[in-house]
């Protein structure tokens, strides 16, 4: 059974630095790999998606970039703001010949962006 | 606009009174997933659609239905609920094929409270 880790579980910045958030997996039989954002109580918003053939995916101040072969991935957000405060998700699909779409979720880096 | 849509967003309710969540999504996406999250425990997938009448159980199935009479639409049912299904509830939608799954999408949740 596919198992996702992130750590660290929190962090605190100051306004400004760069973030660095850790996500690995233990099977490297992946399809894809999402990073999602979660603000308190609220719904998922996917912040970027990975296909399993590519090393780094970019969005604005957000690079993530993907190792299969180790199982992992790293999400760098730069010059991190207090409005980057949430919690990111890490998630991971199986190949889609295993007949679910389902998405195997960390349990997160919850992340406070000190002003 | 493309968006995952559940009623109602809130729900306090006590045990053993059915209810039924409801998901729509206007993507045409032919894969839709229940999703719960509980903290400690991350979220976990309830019951998954390949695609209209072909649904399947999740992780965590127990004390759950779905039906997928149409492609938009994927209610969630709990016949006779119980407190330990207070939980925070997503629908998602994709894309998907025997070769390829896509982005996922999710809905804003539903907070549901099972007194």
């Amino acid at each position: 059974k596919q198992e996702v880790t992130q750590i660290p579980a929190a962090l605190s910045v100051p306004e400004g630095e760069n973030l660095v958030l850790n996500c690995s997996f233990t099977d490297s039989a992946i399809y894809n790999l999402q990073w999602f954002r979660q603000d308190p109580g609220k719904g998922l918003t996917s912040l970027l998606l990975i296909q399993s053939s590519q090393r780094e995916q970019t969005s604005g101040r957000l690079n993530a970039s993907l190792d299969k072969s180790s199982g992992r991935s790293t999400l760098y957000i730069a010059a991190s703001q207090p409005g980057d405060s949430a919690t990111y998700l890490c998630a991971v699909t199986p190949p889609p010949w295993e007949g679910n779409n389902r998405l195997a979720f960390g349990k997160g880096n919850q992340v406070v962006v000190i002003p | 606009e493309a968006q995952v849509t559940q009623n109602p967003r809130y729900l306090i309710t006590v045990t053993g009174k059915k209810l039924t969540v409801t998901c729509s999504q206007n993507m045409n996406h032919e894969y839709m997933s229940w999703y719960r999250q509980d903290p400690g425990l991350g979220l976990r997938q309830i019951y998954y659609s390949m695609n209209v009448e072909v649904t399947d159980k999740g992780d965590v199935p127990e004390g759950y239905k779905v039906s997928r009479k149409e492609k938009r639409n994927f209610p969630l049912i709990l016949e006779s609920p119980s407190p330990n299904q207070t939980s925070l509830y997503f629908c998602a939608s994709s894309f998907f094929s025997g070769t390829s799954a896509y982005e996922q999408y999710f809905g804003p949740g539903t907070r549901l409270t099972v007194t």
